[in-house]
């Protein structure tokens, strides 16, 4: 596609639900990557794939969240058991590769969770 | 201390004067230097990128990285109401033998008219 795209772009689900979040990069980026953007905060680093492979998944912050990426395209952030202090937008972003050149990442517009 | 630092503002400028944005990191392994942009309610947006030192110029906008200082910096010249948004500077900081991209947490610009 043109750009990075998202879905759901907003999801309101109860505490204690799971969610599931998706991001479908720039075609041809093989690197891909997904932040967490609380109210008035900056952007906390998640996961990150190249190709199917997670080589950081140092961000994740607890074993609720999980994260898949298969044919080196589509990915799915998923969230168990759901907590208010989820609440944020889930940010993901791709760029074509991590070398010195075309490393540029480009965001989608975001899912926006609320738990409540 | 965190790995990207940046003021986080408000910065008030009025119309048409030059707003300086400034961001610090702490890896000097650290490699490509990104700015963005992010309106309220909106994703970010790329502003410009830099990988080697020096001075790089896109249109009202200048880019400065100072690898030794570990320093990095925006000039938006003849600044606009519309350029209003908090900006983020963006690093790859060295990890696992990956380079991930690290945001500073923005500066707040206000372009008043």
């Amino acid at each position: 596609g043109a750009g990075v795209s998202q879905s759901p772009s907003n999801k309101v689900t109860e505490k204690g639900k799971d969610v599931e979040l998706r991001c479908d990069p720039i075609s041809g980026h093989t690197a891909l990557y997904w932040y967490r953007q609380s109210l008035g905060q900056g952007l906390e680093f998640l996961i990150y794939f190249q190709g199917n492979s997670a080589p950081d998944k140092s961000g994740l912050p607890s074993d609720r969240f999980s994260a898949e990426r298969t044919g080196g395209s589509v990915s799915t952030l998923t969230i168990q058991r759901t907590q208010q202090e989820d609440s944020a937008v889930y940010l993901c972003a791709s760029s074509l590769g991590t070398g010195t050149s075309g490393n540029t990442i480009y965001f989608g517009e975001g899912s926006w969770l609320t738990v409540v | 201390q965190k790995e990207v630092e940046q003021n986080s503002g408000p910065l008030s400028v009025p119309e048409g004067a030059i707003a300086s944005l400034n961001c610090t990191y702490s890896d000097r392994g650290s490699q490509s230097f990104f700015w963005y942009r992010q309106y309220s309610g909106k994703s970010p947006e790329l502003i410009m990128s830099i990988y080697s030192n020096g001075d790089k110029e896109d249109g009202r906008f200048t880019a400065q990285l100072n690898k030794a200082s570990q320093y990095v910096s925006l000039l938006i010249r003849d600044s606009q109401p519309s350029d209003s948004a908090t900006y983020l500077c963006a690093v790859r900081v060295p990890s696992g033998g990956s380079y991930i991209p690290t945001f500073g947490r923005g500066t707040s610009l206000i372009v008043h008219p």
